[in-house]
């Protein structure tokens, strides 16, 4: 089956900082997804970007899809990015990686 | 509107209470889905209903029941659930079931005592 794998697992940012992630997945990719979990659990469609770039005030994501990998930028960190990412890709149902803890400082 | 709704937020109910767990959205979506997401740990996929009809069950048991009354609406219904049920449960819809974006709900938080 589908094998998504995102890193950093943690990261921990002082406000104002700039960051990547990183997310790999093992099969051609039809629909992949990034979306960020608050902490109250509401999971939030980011991006939907099988290829290419797109950009979203601050985020920015890019999926190279021949090589197989989906980055997620952020800039200009705020604490409320504070979060867990998750990548998702779709092969007959959408499989997420582990994610990554964000956590923004003040 | 992108929103998917779940009602309730949390529930708390013993081994042997019978409840559900409803979802609705209108964006005219023809697919919904119910994940599980377990602390620390990604949404697994419990059911995807396609077209008002279940097209995938990921082995989950009996005391897990879903319902789709309608193309707006999804339900779950639970019985003699165990402690490790657990989890929060999240409701997720999208256009057509195949590869398009999935909207997730806010979620319902499952306490089994």
């Amino acid at each position: 089956g589908i094998q998504v794998e995102q890193s950093p697992p943690d990261l921990i940012l002082q406000e104002g900082a700039n960051s990547t992630l990183r997310c790999n997945f093992s099969d051609s990719v039809n629909n992949l997804q990034w979306f960020h979990q608050n902490p109250w659990g509401q999971l939030i469609n980011l991006f939907y970007i099988p290829s290419g770039t797109k950009q979203n005030g601050r985020l920015s994501a890019t999926t190279v899809a021949t090589e197989r990998y989906s980055l997620l930028y952020i800039s200009s960190s705020q604490t409320t990015d504070s979060g867990v990412y998750f990548c998702a890709q779709y092969g007959n149902k959408l499989v997420f990686g582990a994610g990554t803890i964000l956590r923004v400082k003040s | 509107d992108t929103e998917v709704t779940q009602t309730p937020k949390h529930l708390v109910m013993g081994m042997t209470n019978k409840k559900s767990l409803k979802c609705e959205q209108h964006m005219g979506h023809r697919a919904m889905y119910w994940y599980k997401q377990k602390a620390k740990k990604p949404p697994e996929l419990m059911f995807v209903y396609s077209y008002e009809k279940l097209s995938i069950n990921e082995s989950v048991p009996s005391r897990f029941s879903p319902e789709c009354p309608n193309s707006s609406l999804l339900n779950l219904h639970l019985h003699a659930l165990q402690p490790e049920d657990s989890a929060l449960y999240l409701c997720a819809s999208s256009q057509d079931g195949r590869t398009d974006t999935q909207y997730f709900g806010p979620g319902t938080r499952l306490t089994v005592l």
